[in-house]
C-alpha cells in the first residue's frame, strides 16, 4: 500500500530532551516536507527537501533539524524541545511532475507532540 | 509577504451547494491547490489549478482567477461526510503555504 508513515504517533517529553520523529514514504517521491498544525494557524511548513541531500527551510524552521540521506526517509529532529513546540506534526511527500509540480502532497497520519 | 485568506467557518444544509473562497498574496505563483481534513485525520489532496478556469472532479470543483488572485472550491450535493476543514495552498519560492482553513459544517 502506498503510504507515508510516521513514528511515534504520540509523544510526551520534557523540555530539553532531544527527540526524533521518523518519516518514511514508499512511493519514490522526490519531494518531502514537515508541517506543524496549531489551532487557528493552519499548516505551517517547517522544512522541505526536493531530493536526497537537498533540504531547505520552510516558514517556521527555528528549533528543528532535518536530514535526507535516503530518498524514502526524512526524519525531524528537535535537539532541545521547548513547550512552544507542542503541536501536531505532519510529514508529507509528493512527486514532482510537470502537471502539478509538487502540489499533490500525500500526508502521513500525524504525530502529536507534547513538551512539558 | 505571502498570505492566503479564507473564511474560518461555513455552514450548509445536506444536498445544497457551498463555495469556499480563497484569496492569496504571493510572489512567484505556480497554482492553487485544495486539501480536505477530517477531525483527527490527515489532510488529503482534492484538486489543483494552474490555469484560470474551472476544474471538476465529481461533486467537487475548483476555480482559479490569476488576475484576481482568487480561487474557490465548490462542493455540490453536500453530504454529511463533507463536514471537515478545507485548506487552500500555494507554492511560493519552493515553499508550500497553506491558508488557515475553513471549517465546513453540513447540517441535516
Amino acid at each position: 500500500e502506498a503510504q507515508v508513515t510516521q513514528n511515534p504517533r504520540y509523544l510526551i517529553t520534557v523540555t530539553g530532551k532531544k527527540l526524533t520523529v521518523t518519516c518514511s514514504q514508499n512511493m519514490n517521491h522526490e519531494y518531502m516536507s514537515w508541517y506543524r498544525q496549531d489551532p487557528g494557524l493552519g499548516l505551517r511548513q517547517i522544512y522541505y527537501s526536493m531530493n536526497v541531500e537537498v533540504t531547505d527551510k520552510g516558514d517556521v524552521p527555528e528549533g528543528y533539524k532535518v536530514s535526507r540521506k535516503e530518498k524514502r526517509n526524512f526524519p525531524l529532529i528537535l535537539e532541545s524541545p521547548s513547550p512552544n513546540q507542542t503541536s501536531l506534526y505532519f510529514c508529507a511527500s509528493s512527486p514532482i511532475t510537470a502537471g502539478t509540480g509538487y502540489n499533490e502532497q500525500f500526508f502521513g497520519p500525524g504525530t502529536r507532540l507534547t513538551v512539558l | 509577504g505571502q498570505s492566503l485568506e479564507q473564511p474560518s467557518e461555513v455552514t450548509a444544509v445536506e444536498g445544497a451547494i457551498v463555495q469556499i473562497n480563497c484569496t492569496y498574496q504571493t510572489s512567484g505563483f505556480y497554482g492553487l491547490s485544495w486539501y480536505q481534513q477530517h477531525d483527527g485525520g490527515a489532510p488529503t489532496f482534492l484538486s489543483y489549478n494552474a490555469l484560470d478556469g474551472l476544474e471538476e472532479t465529481g461533486r467537487f470543483s475548483s476555480f482559479l482567477s490569476r488576475s484576481d488572485s482568487y480561487g474557490y472550491l465548490l462542493l455540490q450535493e453536500l453530504q454529511m461526510k463533507d463536514s471537515a476543514s478545507y485548506f487552500c495552498a500555494v507554492i511560493s519560492s519552493y515553499k508550500l503555504i497553506f491558508g488557515s482553513g475553513t471549517r465546513l459544517l453540513v447540517r441535516p
